[in-house]
């Protein structure tokens, strides 16, 4: 049971490269997330996704564009990178509901140079 | 808004000592309150939940609705307790919320 996969785990980009993040769940979960850590902010919400063919925003949004691809598929898109998105990226999942637990990927750890 | 605020960003205890990690939010409705933890090189992962009332591994955490807080307690600390820990809410629109964290470190 591979639970939520994120690929790549590492990557480096050149500032003004793009690059979409993968995200996907085997647990047939409806929610889907996707936060950043950096030190000393903890994790800050970039997007969002309720269900199938629903995003929201979070609270970091700016330079990010997500896609649920289907229920199993949450993407991140960095269209132009900047060194200030340099940043460990999780992605989650869970069942719809407030009092449901959320799973979490490996991390991809982004550096913009 | 929700939001989620820790205080400390850093913990250090001697093993055997009490812990409390504290946690406060604001939320204008009824919010659910979770404890995540991230051991060295693990995933993040649930540590329990508001609702489930429940002790993990040793810790616990009172919803306290006056103070509008959600401190973890443990009595006697261990070495592999040494982690970062986040104070989590959801509220109705299911929106999961993190606070900065805190890297508890035991020393032996």
């Amino acid at each position: 049971n591979a639970g939520v996969t994120q690929t790549p785990k590492f990557q480096v980009l050149k500032t003004g490269q793009s690059m979409t993040l993968q995200c996907a769940q085997d647990m047939n979960h409806n929610s889907m997330y996707w936060y950043r850590q950096d030190p000393g902010m903890g994790l800050r919400l970039i997007y969002y996704s309720a269900s199938e063919g629903t995003t929201d925003k979070g609270e970091v949004p700016n330079g990010y564009n997500v896609s649920r691809l289907n229920k199993r598929e949450f993407s991140l898109r960095l269209e132009s990178a900047a060194p200030s998105q340099t940043s460990v990226y999780f992605c989650a999942s869970s069942e719809a509901g407030a009092f449901t637990e959320a799973f979490f990927g490996q991390g991809t750890r982004l550096t913009v140079v | 808004a929700q939001r989620v605020t820790q205080p400390e960003k850093l913990l250090s205890v001697f093993k055997g000592a009490p812990v409390e990690l504290k946690c406060n939010y604001s939320y204008s409705g009824s919010p659910e309150l979770f404890w995540y933890v991230q051991y060295s090189r693990q995933r993040l992962q649930l540590l329990l939940r508001h609702i489930s009332r429940e002790s993990i591994k040793g810790f616990t955490a009172d919803l306290n609705k006056g103070e509008t807080s959600f401190h973890l307690k443990k009595p006697f600390a261990q070495e592999e307790d040494s982690a970062m820990y986040y104070c989590a809410l959801t509220g109705g629109n299911e929106k999961l919320t993190f606070g900065t964290g805190t890297r508890l470190t035991i020393i032996p």
